[in-house]
């Protein structure tokens, strides 16, 4: 059974860059494509991005001028990059296998940006 | 981008009883690629159907899915205490962007 972990820091200042990896174990990367997602504290879920199993990346319009998922298959692992965040990109991110119905989630790691 | 908008906000049951959820789409869902999840607190969301009307593995026959183009239904039949959640609908494969989900309709006990 395929397991994914979040991993980056808690906390992230205003105008930094947010920095999360996932850990995939149980299964390989491969013939999959991989999603970060986020949930404000008390709201709904929104999309950030995936990256296709060709490689190729497409991400929510609001941030896609912010956003970069990158994959190191060998390592089982995939990125999140998040540049110039702000209090409203405080949020549970969670990292996930498909790019369109979601079947395995990681637990979610919170990000909170402040000074 | 197609919009989502869950009816009701929140839905107030006692076991044994059915629950309907609506999704609604502010334009058609391409191949009904339409999708429903369960949530509860502290944990990740966890995938019930997809395709409109398709059982993730593993998930009960009381939940099921119906609906096509705009309108979109999950229905619980028979709810259990471990039902009482939050659901969101979520529209993907329309190849411009990643998908959108719904605001959510909590199912709480009466």
């Amino acid at each position: 059974q395929v397991q994914l972990q979040e991993s980056g820091p808690g906390l992230v200042k205003p105008s930094e860059t947010l920095s999360l990896t996932c850990n995939v174990s149980g299964g390989s990367m491969s013939g999959y494509d991989w999603s970060w997602l986020r949930q404000p504290p008390g709201k709904g879920l929104e999309w950030v991005g995936y990256i296709h199993k060709s490689g190729g990346t497409n991400y929510s319009p609001p941030l896609k001028s912010r956003v970069t998922i990158s994959i190191d298959a060998p390592e089982s692992q995939f990125s999140l990059k998040l540049s110039s965040v702000t209090a409203a990109d405080t949020a549970v991110y969670y990292c996930a296998r498909g790019a369109w119905y979601i079947d395995h989630w990681g637990r979610g790691t919170l990000v909170t940006v402040s000074s | 981008e197609i919009v989502l908008t869950q009816s009701p906000d929140t839905l107030s049951l006692s076991p044994g009883e059915r629950a309907t959820l609506s999704c609604r789409a502010s334009q058609s869902v391409r191949n009904n690629y339409l999708g429903w999840y369960q949530q509860k607190p502290g944990q990740a969301p966890r995938l019930l159907i997809y395709d409109a009307s398709t059982r993730a593995p593993g998930i009960p026959d009381r939940f099921s899915g119906s609906g096509s183009g705009t309108d979109f239904t999950l229905s619980i039949s028979g709810l259990e205490a471990e039902d009482f959640a939050v659901y969101y609908c979520q529209q993907y494969g329309s190849g411009i962007s990643p998908g959108t989900f719904g605001q959510g309709t909590k199912v709480d006990v009466k």
